[in-house]
């Protein structure tokens, strides 16, 4: 049973660029949840896609948008890159919307922008 | 607004020790409360989740206690070993319709053979 895939595992940027990053939910999930991760800091949700559709939006800037496709997976945006967007970006996804079912991880993506 | 704390940061303790490592809320009005493992450099490993109804869990060497009135929440961990080190998160789901977890900083462990 796959887990969450995230991809790429790192990737370098610099200031001004763009960024896509990928998730493939675990198998049977069909909501998924964005966190960020700064060094030594515990993650901050940027937001949550069920059924195609942004549910839910923590304290991020519009330079942040995402994407879910039918088949689940979803994509993470970043416009206009920024120094302290460095950081592990992680991806959670679970069953269902709108309940307290468990949350599952995958490995991340290390974002560095010079 | 929620706010998780954990405390201490960072504890050292030599191979065999059982341990305890707390984390606390500032609101109680929480659906849930789940901890995760992370290992450097990678992504959080659910240990244990408890929901608001429950007063703990347990797997294996690890048993978490909620205590929701006093917005506390502990992981026990028996008989530790080196295996065990690596940075141990809290987080609850708010009440309220949010879907997200908030999260605690993180307290690093170092088991020592």
């Amino acid at each position: 049973d796959a887990g969450v895939t995230q991809s790429p595992t790192h990737l370098i940027k610099t200031r001004g660029q763009q960024v896509t990053l990928r998730c493939s939910p675990k198998s049977g999930h069909d909501t998924v949840s964005w966190y960020q991760q700064a060094l030594g800091q515990g993650p901050q949700f940027i937001f949550q896609y069920y059924e195609e559709e942004e549910r839910q939006r923590g304290n991020f800037p519009d330079r942040f948008s995402g994407h879910q496709f039918p088949n689940y997976s979803s994509e993470l945006n970043v416009n206009a890159l920024l120094l302290g967007d460095s950081a592990l970006y992680l991806c959670a996804t679970k069953v269902g919307w709108g309940n307290t079912g468990e949350l599952f991880f995958g490995e991340g993506s290390r974002l560095t922008v010079l | 607004k929620q706010e998780v704390t954990q405390i201490p940061a960072a504890l050292s303790v030599p191979e065999g020790e059982n341990l305890v490592l707390n984390c606390s809320f500032t609101d109680s009005a929480i659906y849930n409360l789940q901890w995760f493992r992370q290992d450097p450099g990678k992504g959080l490993t659910s240990l244990l989740l408890i929901q608001s109804s429950q007063r703990e869990q347990t797997s294996g060497r690890l048993n978490a206690s909620l205590d929701k009135s006093s917005g506390r929440s502990t992981l026990y961990i028996a008989a530790s070993q080196p295996g065990d080190s690596a940075t141990y998160l809290c987080a609850v789901q708010d009440q309220g319709g949010s879907e997200k977890l908030v999260f605690g900083k993180g307290m690093k462990l170092t088991v020592n053979p």
